[in-house]
């Protein structure tokens, strides 16, 4: 595809329950983000992958968040046990190469809904 | 402790004025980018810079390293420029921060 893609676009789940977000980024590039934004907050920063070296985890809020990307393209968001405050739009960008050089373009965000 | 600062948070003007967003920072950054999000749309990156000014349109973005302080303006405004504008830095420890976003209604 022409840009970055995330799906589902919308997920309602009960608290408690795990979920999976995913996200394909542009082909070729390297670097790929996962951000949320909650409602009436700015964007917060949650993980990056920079090719095929270690991810950068720091922005992850607890250990029930985590995320994998496999191939060096497609990544999974996983949330388990969710709980209501994870409810948030959770947005995915990539870039070719890291953010400091490179233009990060975003997909449309899967907004999820824990009730 | 906010790493990037944004002013206004809010701002209306009349179509046509000319308008400016500031954006102050506290860490050391590789690049600053300016982004758009429409309401219930997508985010797009309008500008990264990491010195001098860039433009692209009615729009310009300047950047000062020295006192870590950057500017969108937009120049003729039009209602299709409402928006929320963020401003975000990649630090040079690859992290990256946003700010809490200017929300810019331009009104006929």
């Amino acid at each position: 595809g022409a840009g970055v893609s995330q799906s589902p676009s919308n997920k309602v789940t009960e608290k408690g329950k795990d979920v999976e977000l995913r996200c394909d980024p542009i082909s070729g590039h390297t670097a790929l983000y996962w951000y949320r934004q909650s409602l009436g907050q700015g964007l917060e920063f949650l993980i990056y992958f920079q090719g095929n070296s270690a991810p950068d985890k720091s922005g992850l809020p607890s250990d029930r968040f985590s995320a994998e990307r496999t191939g060096g393209s497609v990544s999974t968001l996983t949330i388990q046990r969710t709980q209501q405050e994870d409810s948030a739009v959770y947005l995915c960008a990539s870039s070719f190469g890291s953010s400091g050089s490179n233009e990060q373009f975003f997909g449309p965000g899967t907004r999820l809904t824990v009730l | 402790k906010n790493e990037v600062e944004q002013s206004p948070q809010n701002l209306t003007a009349q179509e046509g004025e000319f308008i400016t967003i500031n954006c102050s920072y506290s860490v050391g950054i590789s690049a600053l980018h300016w982004l758009q999000q429409h309401p219930g749309g997508g985010i797009v990156s309008l500008f990264m810079l990491s010195s001098g000014k860039k433009k692209h349109g009615r729009l310009i973005a300047t950047i000062n390293i020295q006192e870590k302080h950057s500017s969108l303006h937009i120049t003729a405004s039009h209602p299709r420029d409402s928006a929320v504008y963020i401003c975000a830095v990649s630090s040079t420890g690859n992290q990256f921060y946003f700010g809490t976003g200017t929300s810019l209604t331009v009104i006929p």
